[in-house]
């Protein structure tokens, strides 16, 4: 069975490093988000991407973080200046439409 | 605004019934989900709602009631490996974000 699959699964950096968080999206699906939850509390979205390009993202997603589909295959997420408070798990997912499947996440912890 | 409500915490008996209710507001509606979340692993799908009614998939349940904004998972014959977070999330205005929940953590008891 198609899963989306993420590396690496643990990441950590100091702060005001970059890190670039990759994504495997399941393979005819055509939307591809990033969510992120911090220890404890609830998933947040962060960016949807679509045909190239962004189609949403949220208030969280600010000019520290960019998102790109280098080839047909990979999804990334970069955050530019890591901040203590973005140590979280960092979900992908990808859809083709209502369902979205998620990726086993990336636990990123800034030091 | 949009939001969701979900009880913190729930425990039920192996072998039991259990229902985890949800209630949202939304300006615009396209279906309620429900997630299955065990701890430091990813959600994952339980069920799509978008009619009025229950929609039944083996051990699993869900209801929706549009009108009155408020949906529940019922979940039979519980196992030990249900013991999970469930989380109840709907599409944001635009389609394409989830709105999410804080989850509803359920604890199964031998």
């Amino acid at each position: 069975e198609p899963e989306v699959t993420q590396t690496p699964s643990h990441q950590v950096t100091q702060m005001g490093q970059e890190v670039i968080l990759r994504c495997v999206p399941i393979s005819n699906h055509l939307y591809f988000y990033w969510y992120r939850q911090i220890l404890g509390q609830k998933v947040e979205f962060l960016v949807s991407f679509y045909n190239n390009e962004i189609s949403e993202k949220s208030e969280i997603f600010d000019d520290q973080f960019s998102v790109e589909r280098p080839d047909g295959s990979n999804f990334t997420l970069k955050i530019r200046s890591t901040k203590l408070e973005d140590s979280a798990m960092y979900f992908c997912a990808s859809s083709q439409g209502d369902e979205q499947f998620f990726g086993p996440g990336t636990r990123l912890t800034v030091l | 605004g949009q939001n969701i409500d979900q009880p913190t915490e729930m425990t039920a008996t192996e072998g039991a019934i259990v229902q985890i209710n949800c209630t949202y507001q939304t300006s615009g509606f396209n279906g309620l989900f429900w997630y299955q979340q065990h701890a430091g692993e990813a959600p994952t799908f339980l069920s799509y709602n978008v009619l009025d009614g229950l929609e039944e998939k083996g051990r699993f349940s869900s209801f929706l009631s549009r009108s009155k904004g408020y949906s529940y998972l019922l979940l039979k014959e519980l196992q030990m490996k249900d013991s999970a977070s469930y989380l109840c999330a709907f599409p944001g205005d635009s389609n394409y974000q989830l709105i999410w929940g804080a989850g509803t953590k359920l604890i199964i008891k031998p």
